[in-house]
């Protein structure tokens, strides 16, 4: 089945900065890869999400990277700000379609 | 659309009490998904459906455990009898066809056996 793993599991990062949050996948036949922001104590809310037809897909200050032949795929903040502190999870679909996800990274984004 | 409602909101009970838990999933959705999360153990998938059919209940903790959709804009799940260790947030998620589209969360119920 789909094995996700997810680094790294804490960020600390000085506002301004950008932070990069890595997953890697097992299930070659994965076709799309969501990612989820989870502000304390509110519910995990998509932020962006990328499908195997393409390598990398933009929104304002945050952009997803995929790489099939490798596995992986990347969250990328640029331009951090205090209210992008969260927990950030990747995700992807097994052969049930149920989503696997990562075990979450918490980002600090210090003023 | 309201989005995913999950009640209720927050649930005390005492150790041994049956504790139900209620989703709507969005209109249209015809997948839904039960989880908890705890700092310990992180997002647990529980149960999944698909047009209302159990598809995988694989991580369902045990027999006190047990869930139900009787139709496209209900489920419940239920502890009986319910434990300390069984407090958590639940979360209620829908999509439509799941695996290539997003799962949206419901607000959660934060569940507290004493």
């Amino acid at each position: 089945g789909e094995n996700v793993e997810q680094h790294p599991s804490t960020l600390s990062v000085q506002e301004g900065d950008s932070a990069v949050i890595k997953c890697t996948y097992s299930d070659s036949a994965s076709n799309y890869f969501p990612w989820y922001k989870q502000e304390l104590g509110k519910r995990p809310q998509l932020i962006i999400d990328i499908r195997s037809n393409v390598g990398e897909k933009k929104d304002q200050r945050i952009a997803v990277t995929l790489n099939k032949t490798a596995k992986h795929f990347s969250l990328h903040i640029t331009e951090t700000q205090p209210e992008d502190s969260a927990v950030y999870f990747c995700a992807a679909p097994d052969n049930t379609d149920k989503l696997i996800f990562g075990t979450g990274t918490r980002l600090q984004v210090f003023p | 659309d309201a989005g995913v409602i999950q009640s209720p909101r927050h649930e005390v009970t005492e150790m041994g009490q049956e504790v139900t838990l209620r989703c709507k999933p969005i209109s249209g959705h015809n997948s839904l998904f039960w989880y908890r999360q705890t700092m310990m153990r992180g997002l647990e998938l529980l149960i999944y459906f698909n047009n209302n059919v159990p598809i995988d209940d694989s991580g369902m903790p045990e027999d006190r455990f047990s869930a139900k959709m009787p139709n496209a804009s209900f489920s419940t799940l239920k502890i009986q009898p319910s434990e300390p260790r069984d407090s958590a947030v639940y979360f209620c998620a829908s999509s439509f066809i799941a695996g290539v589209n997003t799962q949206y969360f419901g607000p959660g119920t934060r569940l507290t056996v004493l």
